[in-house]
C-alpha cells in the first residue's frame, strides 16, 4: 500500500523560501507529483518528479529521492498569491491502479 | 478550451436524501477520475473510467454510490440514501495520456453537505 506524510501546516512571510516535505511508504511507484489548492479552486498541477533529483520551473523546485522515501517541494521568492494547500502525489507501480494517491495536504500561509 | 466543470458547486441536503453530482471533463480526455476530499484529510480517490467502462472502483466507499459515464463524456455521481459521513468535496479530473507522468486536470469540486 501507499502512505504520505506531510506537515499540516506551514508559516512563512512574503519573500522568503519555504521548504513542504513529503514522505512515502510504498513498495514502488512512478513519480512524484506536486498540486496546488487555493480555497474553493480546483487542485492544480505544479511538477513531476521521475527521477532523483531537482526539476525547477520558475520559483518552484521540487525534489525526490527515492533512496531515501522523500521528496519535497521548494517555493521562493514568496508571494501572498502563494497562500494554498499543497499535495504531493504518487502513482502505485505494484497495484497497476492509475489513480493517483494524495498526501493530507500542507496549508501554506503566506503573511505579510 | 473549457476546464473540467462540475455541477453544483455545492449541495446542501438531508439524511436519507439523494445527490446527483455532475463532472463535464475535458474534451477529448478518455480518463476521468473521481475523488473525494473530507476536511483536513487526503485528497481520496474514488473509481476511475476509461471512456465509458470503469477502470478502477476499489474506492468507492459503499453501494450507496453509483457512477455513470454514458457514451464517454460527461460523468454522475449519485449518493442514494446520503449519510452524515458523505459530507466532503467531491473533485472531479480528467487526463489525456497514458504515461507514467500523466497530469490531471481537476474541476473545482462540489461541496456536499449532508445534515
Amino acid at each position: 500500500g501507499q502512505s504520505l506524510e506531510q506537515p499540516s501546516e506551514v508559516t512563512a512571510v512574503e519573500g522568503a523560501i519555504v521548504q513542504i516535505n513529503c514522505t512515502y511508504q510504498t513498495s514502488g511507484f512512478y513519480g512524484l507529483s506536486w498540486y496546488q489548492q487555493h480555497d474553493g479552486g480546483a487542485p492544480t498541477f505544479l511538477s513531476y518528479n521521475g527521477l532523483d533529483g531537482l526539476e525547477e520551473t520558475g520559483r518552484f523546485s521540487s525534489f525526490l529521492s527515492r533512496s531515501d522515501s522523500y521528496g519535497y517541494l521548494l517555493l521562493q521568492e514568496l508571494q501572498m498569491k502563494d497562500s494554498a494547500s499543497y499535495f504531493c502525489a504518487v502513482r502505485d507501480r505494484g497495484t497497476g491502479r492509475r489513480a493517483l494517491t494524495f498526501g493530507s495536504g500542507t496549508r501554506l500561509q503566506v503573511q505579510p | 478550451e473549457a476546464g473540467v466543470t462540475q455541477f453544483p458547486s455545492h449541495s446542501v441536503i438531508e439524511k436519507g436524501q439523494t445527490v446527483t453530482l455532475r463532472c463535464d471533463p475535458i474534451s477529448g480526455h478518455d480518463n476521468l477520475y473521481w475523488y473525494r476530499r473530507v476536511m483536513g484529510k487526503e485528497i481520496k480517490f474514488l473509481l476511475h473510467f476509461v471512456k465509458e467502462s470503469k477502470q478502477d472502483e476499489s474506492g468507492m466507499p459503499n453501494n450507496r454510490f453509483l457512477a455513470e459515464r454514458t457514451g464517454g463524456t460527461y460523468s454522475t455521481l449519485k449518493v442514494q440514501p446520503a449519510e452524515l459521513e458523505d459530507s466532503g468535496v467531491y473533485f472531479c479530473a480528467s487526463s489525456q495520456g497514458v504515461t507514467t507522468n500523466e497530469k490531471l486536470f481537476f474541476g473545482s469540486g462540489t461541496q456536499l453537505s449532508v445534515l
